[in-house]
């Protein structure tokens, strides 16, 4: 266990409709990143938050927006929801200045019907 | 867009065999990092190895890195059921930016 949790494990949503998920940092991780992962694929990157800030951002339209909070938690919003956004949506926390290593959550597998 | 691309894209082994997986990537790198994942769950970290390495060990794992050819292989010696798994490589975009790009992925069986 990396001590990253995520909800919720899972989530069935309409097309059109808007998502939010949650992520919560490793102790002491000041970086949160999050990764879409489509089925048979490899994780893709959406963006970065470090210290409440994006700090980057992968090609995903403007639809995917992020926050992270004073304790470094974050959320990944999706709005307009389309069939082609049903994924496992990943997000890993880091310390900068650290090992590089980052530290994956299970994950939020949503479906969209 | 994919950094990485793992060769092959499935392996099925028994156990006790060993199992090679390849990767190439597209750019220079700092650093190359190979993480597993186990039935579209969390990707879990197993090795870094550092643009001036050229081997690294941890376990029943060796990881090799060919600048030159923009390369990376993993090797699991002694394969056993539980590394049944799907295995990645991921390079970081630019440097210190903790932005990963990840390949393809191998899907790995172990049959016992």
């Amino acid at each position: 266990e990396t001590g990253v949790t995520q909800s919720p494990t899972h989530l069935i949503k309409t097309r059109g409709q808007q998502v939010t998920l949650r992520c919560s940092s490793q102790s002491g991780h000041n970086t949160v990143s999050w990764y879409q992962q489509a089925l048979g694929q490899g994780p893709q990157f959406i963006f970065q938050y470090y210290r409440e800030e994006e700090n980057g951002r992968g090609n995903f339209p403007p639809r995917f927006s992020g926050l992270q909070f004073p304790n470094y938690s974050s959320e990944l919003n999706v709005n307009a929801l389309e069939l082609d956004d049903s994924a496992l949506y990943l997000c890993a926390s880091s310390s900068p200045g650290g090992t590089y290593e980052q530290y994956f959550g299970p994950g939020t597998r949503l479906t969209v019907t | 867009s994919q950094q990485g691309e793992e060769d092959p894209q499935a392996l099925s082994i028994q156990e006790g065999e060993n199992a090679t997986m390849n990767c190439s990537y597209k750019t220079s790198i700092n650093n190359l990092q190979w993480y597993r994942q186990n039935s579209g769950r969390g990707l879990v970290h197993l090795i870094l190895i550092r643009s001036n390495e050229r081997e690294k060990h941890s376990g029943r794992l060796r990881v090799t890195l060919d600048t030159s050819k923009k390369s990376s292989s993993l090797l699991i010696t002694a394969s056993r059921a539980a590394d049944t798994a799907s295995y990645f490589c991921a390079t970081e975009e630019g440097s210190g930016t903790y932005k990963y790009i990840f390949g393809t992925g191998t899907r790995l069986k172990v049959l016992a």
